[in-house]
Formats: structure tokens, sequence, C-alpha cells
């Protein structure tokens, strides 16, 4: 049972948009930031978002993140087959701790 | 090229001890925090363990907290994890990650590749 919720799976066709929910509470997603990170199959996590809304150099202006209370939402535009991957979103609790979403799969149908 | 490469995976009976390593290169390795993130076979990520630039803060997953110590080595641009009273639950493949900030309390831009630690007799 992960501290954040998303859920398991969600599903679009190319070129269409979708987003990705977290849930958590105060304690939590309330007063931190919040990262999303996008693992391919078969391979590492990488650094989708952070800081709720921010994006690393070298990521598409196709996702996107926002946070509203204790809640987080990853977005990604003009899906590709590429896309097809699973995605988590993290963020600190109040021990000081990372805790991550149970992870989404993504299907670029 | 920033890079960060894990090793000192294996199998491992119940009980026994595991040390992994990550080399970092690529980076000003002392002036960011590091963690340990793992991913058991077919499930999401979980949080290990964090350290910070100088070492003078460190957190535990409950889960491991008295069983597993994190410690890095400035020098050698090195992050270790050494894990006692290995368990069942403990087999995952163990990503090294590195923080944004000199804290364990940001995102974490670096990822390695993971070494797989299997614990069984």
């Amino acid at each position: 049972q992960s501290v954040l919720t998303q859920p398991p799976s969600v599903s679009a066709a190319p070129g269409q948009k979708v987003t990705i929910s977290c849930s958590g509470s105060s304690s939590n997603i309330g007063n931190n930031y919040v990262s999303w990170y996008q693992q391919l199959p078969g391979t590492a996590p990488k650094l989708l978002i952070y800081d709720n809304n921010k994006r690393p150099s070298g990521i598409p202006d196709r996702f996107s993140g926002s946070k509203s209370g204790t809640s987080a939402t990853l977005g990604i535009t003009g899906l590709q087959t590429g896309d097809e991957a699973d995605y988590y979103c993290g963020t600190w609790d109040s021990s000081l701790r990372k805790v991550f979403g149970g992870g989404t799969k993504l299907t670029v149908l | 090229e920033v890079q960060l490469v894990e090793s000192g995976g294996g199998l491992v009976q119940p009980g026994r001890s595991l040390r992994l390593s990550c080399a970092a290169s690529g980076f000003t390795f002392d002036d960011y925090a590091m963690h340990w993130v793992r991913q058991a076979p077919g499930k999401g990520l979980e949080w290990v363990s964090g350290i910070s630039w100088n070492s003078g803060s460190i957190g535990y997953a409950d889960s491991v907290k008295g069983r597993f110590t994190i410690s890095r080595d400035n020098a050698k641009n090195s992050l270790y994890l050494q894990m006692n009273s290995l368990r069942a639950e403990d087999t995952a493949l163990y990503y090294c990650a590195k923080d944004s900030s000199s804290y364990p309390n940001d995102a974490f831009d670096i990822w390695g590749q993971g070494t797989m630690v299997t614990v069984s007799s």
C-alpha cells in the first residue's frame, strides 16, 4: 500500500492527451514539492517534472505538472507510442522520508 | 557524462549481509545528497535511504531501519549501502539516485541502472 495514490493504469490514443493523478495528504504533498518520474520498460526511472511543474532540460513541453492542495497531476499531450511507460509521483513526508505513488501504467492505444 | 554505476548485488541467503556500491562521475559528487531506491520484481519504487552531502543528515525507510546503513566517501565519489540481516522481502533491483539538492529533500535527477539483490536459500 503506497502512501501516495495513483490510478493503476490509463490509456489514450496517439495524439491525444492524458492526465495521471496523485493523491496524498497534508503530511506529504500538502507541504512539499512533487516530482514525477517516467520508467520506460526495462530501464531506470527518469526525472520528468520537479518542484510541481518544472521540466528538466531535455524534457519536451508535452509533459506538464500541477499541484493543488494534497493532490498533483501529470499531463501528457500529443501522445506518442514512445510514451508508453510507468509513471510515478514522489514527494517527501513530515519525517523527511521520500514517498512514491504506486505507479501508473500508460498505454497508448 | 553524468553517470551512476551500481555494483555488489547478487544472490544471498536470508540473514546474511551484502554491501552495495555506487560510483559517481560527471558531476561534483560532494555537492549533492544521494539515495538508494529499490524496486521489487513487478512492483513500484520504494525509497530505502538517503544521505546529505556531508553525511550529517541520514534517513531510512522503516522497512530497513536498524538493518541497513548508508554511507559515502566523497574522496572516492562513492555511495554505499551495507545491508545486514537480509530477508526475502529485500529482494529487489537497487538503484542509486542523485538528489538535486545537497540535503535529502528534493527531486532525484540522475539514476543508475541498478544492481539486483536476491535473498533466497
